[in-house]
């Protein structure tokens, strides 16, 4: 059972351009959340979405990020017109439909560096 | 103030050495705690989780809950240079949002 995936590992980004995170929950889990890692600092929510539906998304900057979970395909995590304090790494998680709240299970993350 | 507080460290034992780790938060609606093992440069992992006060042991770590004092502990014994790693608390409301502490950096020394 392959874990979450996340992809890519790494993104380079000049200012002002787009960065598109991709994350494959592991099979059967219909729950996603994307965190934002900055150097020296813990793991920070952003978003937490099922299938078509975002559920809490108090974390995301109310600005040029935006993230779906769609009926078939990966969850996207966008950010558009990226600036260098958006350089960080950017982990997914998934759990199981119904599961405890304990069950977050994290993939490798995005580094993404905005030059 | 943070909802979590964990000291980052670094922290620096022999091999050997009993570890421990800790945490406070502010905020009694959190009711399940986990600790998350982070190797540089890779996804955390989850190492303990639990959801009442009091201990939990698993091997060579042990996860303590005290509710009242708001604070959490992971404690692990006999470390090895294979449990250097960072760290993390976190912890879950009922709403399935979680919140990290900063993350402890640890190296066991050989």
């Amino acid at each position: 059972n392959a874990g979450v995936m996340q992809n890519p590992r790494h993104l380079v980004r000049r200012r002002g351009q787009e960065a598109r995170l991709r994350c494959s929950p592991m099979k059967g889990h219909s729950h996603v959340y994307w965190y934002r890692q900055l150097p020296e600092e813990g793991l920070k929510f952003m978003v937490y979405l099922q299938k078509e539906n975002i559920i809490d998304e108090s974390g995301m900057p109310k600005e040029r990020f935006s993230a779906e979970f769609p009926k078939e395909g990966p969850s996207i995590l966008r950010i558009q017109q990226v600036v260098r304090g958006d350089s960080a790494a950017y982990f997914c998680a998934s759990s199981p439909p119904g599961g405890a709240s304990d069950t977050q299970y994290f993939g490798p993350g995005t580094r993404l560096t905005v030059l | 103030q943070k909802e979590v507080e964990q000291d980052p460290g670094p922290l620096s034992v022999p091999e050997g050495a009993i570890v421990s780790l800790n945490c406070t938060y502010s905020n009694s609606a959190f009711q399940y705690f986990m600790w998350y093992r982070q190797y540089s440069r890779k996804g955390p992992e989850l190492l303990m989780y639990t959801y009442s006060s009091g201990n939990k042991e698993d091997g060579r770590f042990t996860a303590q809950v005290d509710k009242s004092s708001k604070y959490i502990s992971l404690f692990i014994r006999d470390s090895q240079p294979s449990d250097s790693a960072t760290y993390l608390c976190a912890m879950i409301r009922n709403n399935n949002d979680m919140r990290f502490g900063a993350g402890t950096r640890l190296t066991v020394k050989p």
